[in-house]
């Protein structure tokens, strides 16, 4: 099986602006995780998703939001960007459903805001 | 706060030689997991050990897990240079959400 994928690997954006993020999940993983990795702060829940709802979120502001399509493809958004949003961002897929609470991360974005 | 402090922050060790780190926790777990992280990329996961186990082997890995102590050690024996990473443990503090350690840097010398 292909393993977790996410796209770009790699962005630049400035102060102020949006950037939208994807995630494709392992085939038949329905559960989708994001976290952000800073040197300062570590790796941070930012939320999960399973069949479209999400279940639960970390402890970030409004700006940063998700969401999950019927396919199991997942975006995460910021809007209005600030400098410390700057990090690696990765996504793990998972299929609880079936007992198994392993992550399987894909390689990450790494997103730096100037 | 983190829920997991890996312990050391940093360990070097030649080649050959054990390593071992700790991960401590705060809460209540089903599970534990470890996982270990190459320069910046990706995470892959290492072993599970739930909380109704003790110990748990996978290859040169070998996990423990102490519920009363909230606390989980893994070890790497014959250590190689390819080993040289950080590792993180996580754990799930509540349904659907996991939490990781700070992360222990491991470098093997050759």
């Amino acid at each position: 099986k292909a393993g977790v994928t996410q796209t770009p690997r790699y962005l630049i954006k400035t102060r102020g602006q949006q950037v939208t993020l994807s995630c494709s999940p392992i085939s038949g993983h329905r559960s989708v995780s994001w976290y952000q990795q800073t040197p300062g702060q570590g790796l941070q829940f930012l939320f999960e998703y399973f069949s479209e709802t999400q279940r639960n979120k970390g402890n970030f502001p409004g700006r940063f939001s998700g969401r999950q399509f019927s396919n199991s493809r997942s975006e995460m958004n910021v809007s209005t960007l600030e400098l410390g949003d700057s990090a690696l961002y990765l996504c793990a897929s998972s299929d609880p459903g079936q007992g198994q609470e392993t992550q399987y991360f894909g390689p990450g974005t790494r997103l730096l805001v100037l | 706060s983190q829920q997991g402090e890996e312990d050391p922050q940093a360990l070097s060790i030649q080649e050959g030689e054990n390593a071992t780190m700790n991960c401590s926790y705060k809460t209540s777990i089903n599970n534990l997991q470890w996982y270990r992280q190459n320069s910046g990329r990706g995470l892959v996961h290492l072993i599970l050990i739930r909380s109704n186990e003790r110990e748990k082997h996978s290859g040169r890995l070998r996990v423990t897990l102490d519920t009363s102590k909230k606390s989980s050690s893994l070890l790497i024996t014959a250590s190689r240079a390819a080993d040289t990473a950080s590792y993180f443990c996580a754990t799930d503090v509540i349904a659907y959400k996991y939490i990781f350690g700070t992360g222990t840097r491991l470098k093997v010398l050759a």
